[in-house]
């Protein structure tokens, strides 16, 4: 059972408008998400993060949205450039369960056209 | 500083021998996870230490095992290969274990192929 679930294996945009990428979640225990990149041959870059008594959180270009009552969560990117394009995981976690352990989707395919 | 280092980056191994993959976390960081990534999975949690000790196991065979280090540098090591191992393993480290929450910082990864 998937309990983090990106359901557009990918997603193509022109450069310079708004990149939405998608993430739900079922696990009501999940109260930290995060975002990373990844380019083939290389691991997983942090991008943003977001607590659950948040629903909203922004660093530069990327801003993170959380609806709680909807279970879903967003990336977005604005704007958008080509150097973007890669692989986007959405990753949760639950802070009460004693250790550190990121549940991930399986991921979204972001392709920026120049 | 140093990011996440993992050796080596690539492997070939032969059905029935077994592996062992090295981590060296972010310095000052304690804790060290390891995820399998395959194209049909996805990132799946292996397990997880902390000083010297494992917090935490993902659903895998007992023929996937770990350790950690008191300089916290972690090893993981897959007994009895099998085809199915052939993924891309990943070592992850955080400054603190457990409810902390910080983002966890990833290695390039061991590019395992088993044939």
């Amino acid at each position: 059972d998937q309990q983090v679930k990106q359901n557009s294996p990918s997603l193509s945009v022109q450069e310079g408008r708004i990149s939405i990428l998608n993430c739900d979640y079922t696990n009501s225990m999940f109260d930290y998400f995060l975002w990373y990149k990844k380019y083939p041959a290389e691991g997983p870059t942090f991008l943003i993060s977001i607590s659950s008594i948040k629903d909203k959180n922004e660093d530069g270009r990327f801003t993170v949205f959380l609806n709680k009552s909807a279970k879903h969560l967003s990336l977005h990117i604005v704007p958008s450039q080509p150097g973007d394009s890669a692989v986007y995981f959405c990753a949760a976690k639950d802070s009460g369960a004693g250790s550190y352990q990121l549940t991930f989707g399986k991921g979204t395919k972001l392709s920026v056209i120049p | 500083k140093a990011g996440v280092t993992q050796t080596p980056r690539y492997l070939i191994k032969t059905r029935g021998q077994q592996v062992t993959l090295s981590c060296s976390p972010i310095s000052g960081h304690r804790s060290v996870s390891w995820y399998q990534q395959t194209p049909g999975q996805g990132l799946q949690f292996l397990f997880e230490y902390f000083s010297e000790t494992q917090r935490n196991k993902g659903n895998f065979p007992g023929r996937f095992s770990g350790r950690q280090f008191s300089n916290s540098r972690s090893e993981m090591n897959v007994s009895t290969l099998e085809l199915g191992d052939s993924a891309l393993y990943l070592c992850a480290s955080s400054p603190r274990q457990g409810s902390e929450n910080s983002p966890l910082h990833f290695g390039n990864g061991t590019r395992l192929t088993v044939t």
